[in-house]
């Protein structure tokens, strides 16, 4: 039972300007929400999280957005570069112990 | 900061051989680690959580006799695979979570692909 879901599996954006993924969960006891970019053959890295309590945390280009009521989480890049494109993946944890992944989502910036 | 190194970062061997693979927090101590799994096009799937200097917790599905988890000190934790077989083969990732606190983000390991002929 997938309980963080990212509905677009690929995106592609142009260099410069703003790209969008989403995540949608449907857990309500999730508190800590979560992005990571992972390249092939890699580990995701940590890129910018968002507790319950907030509805927006921004840092640099990423900023995430949290939508409680509508259990919805984006993140934006802007202003997207070539070198973001990776797969990005949502996950969810509960009182910050194990994460649920969505299935990711592979931005592709282009020049 | 934060860095997890896992390893080896790709293994190939024959079915039945047993396969251990590490997981350190380099640069913080890690009471709890974790593994996953992920198959092809899909997302990680925790496997079990491991807690140092106690039994793994294992995921419903996960066989624990097969897929052994020792967390021996702060900084490492292992799993091993034993008797493999070609359907184990996948990529494998620790992660690794600094501190007892809550929402604090778990750093992860490059992987470990495992093929099993």
């Amino acid at each position: 039972d997938q309980q963080v879901k990212q509905n677009s599996p690929s995106l592609s954006v142009q260099e410069g300007r703003i790209s969008i993924l989403n995540c949608d969960y449907t857990n309500s006891m999730f508190d800590y929400f979560l992005w990571y970019k992972k390249y092939p053959a890699e580990g995701p890295t940590f890129l910018i999280s968002i507790s319950s309590i907030k509805d927006k945390n921004e840092d640099g280009r990423f900023t995430v957005f949290l939508n409680k009521s509508a259990k919805h989480l984006s993140l934006h890049i802007v202003p997207s570069q070539p070198g973001d494109s990776a797969v990005y993946f949502c996950a969810a944890t509960a009182r910050g112990y194990a994460l649920n992944f969505g299935k990711g989502t592979s931005l592709l910036v282009t020049p | 900061g934060a860095v997890v190194s896992q390893h080896p970062s790709r293994v190939i061997c024959k079915s039945g051989t047993s396969v251990k693979i590490e997981c350190r927090s380099l640069d913080f101590q890690a009471t709890t680690m974790f593994w996953y799994r992920q198959f092809p096009k899909q997302s990680l799937m925790l496997m079990a959580t491991s807690n140092e200097g106690s039994k793994a917790t294992y995921e419903q599905g996960v066989e624990k006799d097969k897929f052994l988890i020792n967390h021996a000190s702060l900084t490492l934790s292992t799993l091993t695979v034993t008797s493999a077989h070609p359907e184990d083969s996948s990529f494998y990732i620790c992660s690794a979570l600094p501190g007892r606190g809550s929402n604090q983000p778990q750093h992860f390991g490059d992987g470990t692909r495992l093929s099993i002929l």
